[in-house]
């Protein structure tokens, strides 16, 4: 049973960069046509796709971050990470990975419990 | 970006009770839309995707249905096990987007 684990600093710098990885287990990043994705939920407020890489590399980012957002992959350790540059207190929030189905309209069928990353002044 | 505004953003609603959340796109998603339920403190849970599909081990008494722009999850009778936020999203082109939630308290 696929199972994803989101891991990282609970607490960043204001301007410094945020840095979070997710590891998989029950299955490999690498398995052809899966996507995987990041998003987040700010206190209190709704959710926010921030971006995906496919099993290739291939990535793609939600444009209000694209100047500051990366995802990357390593297929060796089976994980996938996240890095936000330039981080404000607007960045404060909930990060989850999740896994979309290509296969079925890209629904995202497994989910991270989530990890809190707070920002400070 | 698409646009996706769900109503109502909150309701009051008693067991057993027959609710309806609707979800409009600002433009044609065909059928790549899907619904989640978030209870606090949890990762969402998929309930439908494809607009119409119930997710395995999800209830019967949840369904969606629409295609297009305009779309609906109801259920039919709800449960204590209910009581949540409920959210639209849409994967037909990024960036993905959600609808702003709809919160089902009990009345």
């Amino acid at each position: 049973q696929l199972q994803l684990q989101e891991s990282g600093p609970g607490l960043v710098q204001s301007s410094e960069t945020l840095s979070l990885t997710c590891t998989v287990s029950g299955g490999s990043i690498s398995t052809s046509s899966y996507y995987w994705t990041w998003i987040r939920q700010p206190p209190g407020k709704g959710l926010e796709w921030v971006g995906n890489i496919y099993y290739t590399g291939t990535t793609h980012y939600n444009p209000s971050l694209k100047s500051r957002v990366s995802i990357f992959k390593d297929t060796s350790k089976n994980q996938f990470s996240l890095k936000l540059n330039s981080v404000t207190s607007a960045d404060t929030a909930v990060y989850f990975c999740a896994r979309p189905r290509s296969e079925y309209y890209y629904s995202m069928d497994v989910w991270g419990q989530g990890t809190t990353v707070a920002i400070s002044s | 970006d698409i646009q996706l505004t769900q109503s109502p953003s909150a309701l009051s609603a008693s067991i057993r009770d027959r609710v309806t959340i609707t979800c409009r796109a600002s433009q044609s998603i065909s059928n790549y839309l899907h619904w989640f339920q978030q209870k606090p403190g949890k990762a969402p849970k998929l309930l439908i995707y494809a607009a119409s599909t119930l997710q395995s081990d999800v209830p019967s008494r949840f369904s969606g249905s629409g295609s297009g722009t305009d779309f609906t999850l109801t259920i039919s009778s709800l449960q204590p096990e209910d009581f949540a936020t409920y959210y639209c999203q849409q994967t037909s082109s990024p960036p993905w987007t959600f609808g702003q939630g709809t919160k089902v308290e009990i009345k």
